[in-house]
């Protein structure tokens, strides 16, 4: 069964632009987590979805921000880029809105900012 | 609010060896836990995981972990390594009580195994 798929994989945008990343969970899987890696800070955690609501969100600034759609699919967008929102931005889908449940990852967006 | 500790930034063993990565968390609650790798230039991979129960868990790769409660640790093993291991490893935490399904992660340990 198909992964958990992000797209683009690789992306390069100027200051002042605005990105759109998208990420299509696992068949059956309704709950998508997006998490934003660097060297600096590691993984850390951007907002979770489960049927086109948000459900948790980190603490981001209000220029990153996503939604889900009816297919569970998901999109992230970020305005105003920054030179520091250069990253690998990944997505991780969940079978089901409840603890205990595993969540598996894409291979990511790496977003470069120039 | 809730942190989780990785004591070892960077592991070099040899082959062979035995490893321990360390990973203790900072909430007192019931929590789930996990340990991912990153094999270089792939994507997570869950390598085993902590809901409840026996707190002796294995994962693939013959690597195991251990939930000591009373230490909120949850360290990462494993009898002898293999070159192949090289890879960066995270300890993650689930919050069961309010955190939602948010996975806060450690900061990582590189592992590099030498022949």
């Amino acid at each position: 069964k198909a992964g958990v798929t992000q797209t683009p994989r690789y992306l390069i945008k100027t200051r002042g632009q605005q990105v759109t990343l998208s990420c299509s969970p696992i068949s059956g899987h309704r709950s998508v987590s997006w998490y934003q890696q660097t060297p600096g800070q590691g993984l850390q955690f951007l907002f979770e979805y489960f049927s086109e609501t948000q459900r948790n969100k980190g603490n981001f600034p209000g220029r990153f921000s996503g939604r889900q759609f009816s297919n569970s699919r998901s999109e992230m967008n970020v305005s105003t880029l920054e030179l520091g929102d250069s990253a690998l931005y990944l997505c991780a889908s969940r079978k089901r809105d409840r603890r205990g449940t595993e969540a598996f990852f894409g291979q990511g967006t790496r977003l470069t900012v120039v | 609010a809730q942190s989780v500790s990785q004591h070892n930034h960077h592991v070099i063993l040899s082959e062979a060896a035995s490893l321990e990565l360390g990973c203790n968390y900072s909430y007192g609650g019931t929590v789930n836990l996990f340990w991912y790798v990153q094999y270089p230039g792939q994507h997570l991979q869950l390598l085993l995981k902590y809901f409840s129960g026996d707190p002796l868990v294995k994962g693939i790769k013959g690597f195991e972990a251990e939930f000591i409660k009373s230490k909120f640790s949850f360290n990462l093993r494993k009898p002898s390594v293999q070159w192949s291991d090289t890879a960066e490893y995270f300890c993650a935490v689930i919050r069961i009580t309010g955190g939602g399904n948010k996975l806060t992660f450690g900061t990582g340990t590189q592992l590099k195994v030498e022949l």
